[in-house]
């Protein structure tokens, strides 16, 4: 059966520190990872990942893949308290589903 | 580029009412997915069409939940008759297809919260 796992499933760091979030997955067929904040609504798109090694970077945002470890992580540098959200890891399968981890909750206080 | 677009944004109903849910994808784009999210929880998919065929509903309870894409562009689901555990966020999300290159493309709805009382 496919799944994700996301871990921590909560954080709560302070401004300026710097977060390491993980993510594992068993996908059948699998084609991408793809890295989503969800605040109070609609998850909204971070990243997606499709070639190991690779890293991929927007402003203090960052995640890499790992293709033989079948693990990919999302790192956030001098975090700010509008980082707080629930940070989510999707697998992508070849027919376009995505499957969801849990989630990590991320609070961080001024 | 406006985005997908969901209706209601909340519906509160009583056990075993009845509920139908609206989504209009991104224009353009062929795939259209329905995501069941409860609280606590990440989204999980209920049914994937393309165009106005269904590519996967194993996860659709079809004792319960039906959904439908007329003309392959917008989309109802429906619940009758709800159950409690039904409570949860109802996302819709669209892509361009289902290729990888295509799924940074993908893009949800607000999405809306049903509470069944």
């Amino acid at each position: 059966e496919d799944k994700v796992v996301q871990s921590p499933l909560s954080l709560v760091v302070h401004e300026g520190d710097t977060v390491t979030l993980n993510c594992s997955y068993e996908v059948t067929n699998f084609r991408s990872l793809l890295w989503y904040k969800q605040e109070k609504k609609a998850p909204t798109f971070l990243f997606m990942l499709t070639s190991s090694g690779i890293e991929k970077k927007s402003g203090r945002l960052s995640s890499i893949l790992d293709k033989k470890e079948l693990f990919s992580i999302l790192n956030i540098t001098a975090t700010q308290t509008g980082d707080s959200a629930v940070y989510l890891c999707a697998g992508g399968g070849s027919q376009g589903n995505l499957i969801f981890g849990k989630g990590t909750k991320l609070s961080v206080k001024p | 580029e406006a985005g997908v677009a969901q209706s209601p944004r909340y519906k509160i109903i009583e056990k075993r009412q009845s509920v139908a849910f609206w989504c209009n994808p991104i224009s353009g784009h062929a795939t259209l997915y329905w995501y069941q999210q409860i609280l606590g929880q990440g989204p999980k998919l209920l049914i994937q069409f393309q165009n106005n065929g269904v590519v996967d509903d194993s996860q659709l309870p079809k004792d319960r939940f039906s959904a439908e894409r007329l003309k392959g562009v917008d989309s109802t689901l429906k619940i009758q008759p709800a159950k409690l555990e039904d409570s949860a966020v109802y996302l819709c999300a669209s892509s361009l297809g289902v290729r990888a290159r295509s799924m940074d493309g993908y893009t949800f709805g607000s999405g809306t919260r049903l509470t069944v009382v």
